[in-house]
């Protein structure tokens, strides 16, 4: 019972570095979801896909990257960390059919200093 | 656009207290509506749901009723335990609107502490 796998679960990083969060599901999901998680805030929508291939911006996608070259992985990228990406990251995923919950991961803990 | 508010906490109850966290939206379409809950250093996960008014959500004892005259979906728990302790959020999901991706609003969250 896999589910939605996220890696890593802790990391720091210096202000200007590069990385990738990685986020993998195995539940066939074509629907899938970054968040971000910041105190007293809820999650804001990063970027989401609706299928391989595609992808889509949401609610605040400055600084970050997206791709889907499959079902099973969507991979959010930070090319140049800033103080102000610190925060708890989550990925989603649901299925394509209306009224159906998101599934998430256990969330990677990212902290730029 | 949409939205979510829910009331602030912490809310701290005794075991076996009944439980209110209230949560209102703002939605521009026919939105579905969701309980989620955020156990300590883990994911989110859906606690209930309802897609229609009128429609009441259950699961674990709580529940909650899709309410669309007064625009809520107010979570409730008759005797809480130390176990529920977490942070819970609402969301809804509006599946009119056209962006793609049926995507969620969440409120900020409530956070819940049950002591002996």
């Amino acid at each position: 019972n896999a589910g939605v796998t996220q890696t890593p679960k802790f990391r720091i990083l210096k202000i200007g570095q590069s990385m990738t969060l990685q986020c993998t599901q195995d539940m066939n999901h074509n629907y899938m979801y970054w968040y971000r998680q910041d105190p007293g805030m809820g999650l804001k929508l990063i970027y989401y896909s609706v299928g391989a291939g595609i992808t889509d911006k949401g609610e605040v996608p400055n600084g970050y990257n997206v791709s889907r070259s499959t079902t099973e992985d969507f991979p959010l990228r930070l090319e140049l960390a800033a103080p102000s990406q610190t925060s708890v990251y989550f990925c989603a995923s649901r299925e394509q059919v209306n009224n159906q919950p998101q599934h998430f991961g256990d969330g990677t803990r990212l902290s730029i200093l | 656009g949409n939205s979510v508010t829910q009331m602030e906490g912490p809310v701290t109850l005794s075991e076996e207290a009944f439980l209110t966290i209230n949560c209102t939206y703002t939605a521009t379409g026919y939105p579905s509506l969701f309980w989620y809950v955020q156990y300590p250093g883990e994911g989110l996960q859906l606690l209930l749901k309802a897609t229609k008014a009128d429609d009441k959500g259950s699961n674990k004892g709580f529940e909650a009723t899709y309410r669309k005259e007064t625009t809520s979906f107010h979570l409730e728990k008759g005797s809480v335990q130390v176990s529920d302790s977490a942070v819970y959020f609402c969301a809804l999901s509006d599946w009119g609107f056209t962006g793609g991706g049926n995507k969620l609003t969440f409120g900020t969250g409530t956070q819940l502490k049950v002591e002996l």
